[in-house]
């Protein structure tokens, strides 16, 4: 089945480690995108890609960082430096020909807590 | 940005239609209305979209005014299992940066 795939579920990190949450998506879709989502509240992008070794800081970057070696993975490392990283994290992803019109095609999502 | 504004939360009983509306005052030219559902702890799935006037497809009905400052999605007879917060997002057009997803609206459906 086409989709996009995150893991892990659940993780835990101590304070002071850094992490990294992959996502994979074998849609064939040019742009990737990662949110976070704290409890109650909306997505906030923190950062999107439209191409292979291109990507674009979203209005939480801080902290954050990805890469975009293969169009179909874009894994965000939670570094040491963002300060309250517990939160649910999304990965999402649009084909370049709709990606204006906000048709995007989320994962399950990874649910991150510092211990 | 495009800005949206959705009421925090509502109810309604089974077999009720159900009608959300969001505002968007600043909507652009170019901006698609696209809305999402999200059950606790997955991704926001993707339910109606439109650009003006009305739209309607298996789940849904989404209502564009003509000034387009604003859109309801309609929801018909729910169920137990449309409990979930449902977003309105308003796109400008550039890939994505710029989409902007509020709190959203929680919908309890009661029996």
């Amino acid at each position: 089945d086409g989709g996009i795939t995150q893991s892990p579920k659940y993780l835990f990190r101590k304070e002071g480690q850094n992490v990294t949450l992959s996502c994979e998506q074998n849609l064939n879709h040019d742009a990737m995108y990662w949110y976070r989502q704290d409890p109650g509240q909306g997505l906030r992008l923190i950062y999107y890609s439209q191409i292979v070794n291109d990507f674009q800081k979203g209005d939480i970057a801080e902290g954050y960082s990805v890469s975009r070696e293969k169009k179909e993975s874009f894994p965000l490392t939670v570094t040491s430096a963002q300060k309250n990283p517990t939160a649910f994290y999304l990965c999402a992803s649009s084909p370049i020909d709709t990606a204006n019109t906000g048709e995007l095609f989320f994962g399950e999502g990874s649910r991150l807590t510092v211990l | 940005l495009a800005k949206t504004t959705q009421p925090i939360s509502m109810d309604s009983y089974e077999g009720q239609e159900v009608n959300i509306t969001c505002s968007h005052n600043n909507i652009a030219t170019n901006d698609y209305i696209t809305w999402y559902q999200q059950f606790p702890s997955q991704g926001p799935r993707f339910i109606i979209q439109g650009y003006k006037t009305k739209v309607t497809n298996e789940v849904a009905s989404l209502f564009i005014p003509a000034d387009r400052k604003s859109s309801t999605l309609s929801l018909p007879r729910v169920s137990l299992s449309d409990t979930a917060v449902y977003y309105c997002l308003v796109g400008d057009g550039y890939y994505g940066q710029n989409f902007v997803f509020g709190p959203g609206t929680r919908l309890s459906v009661l029996p």
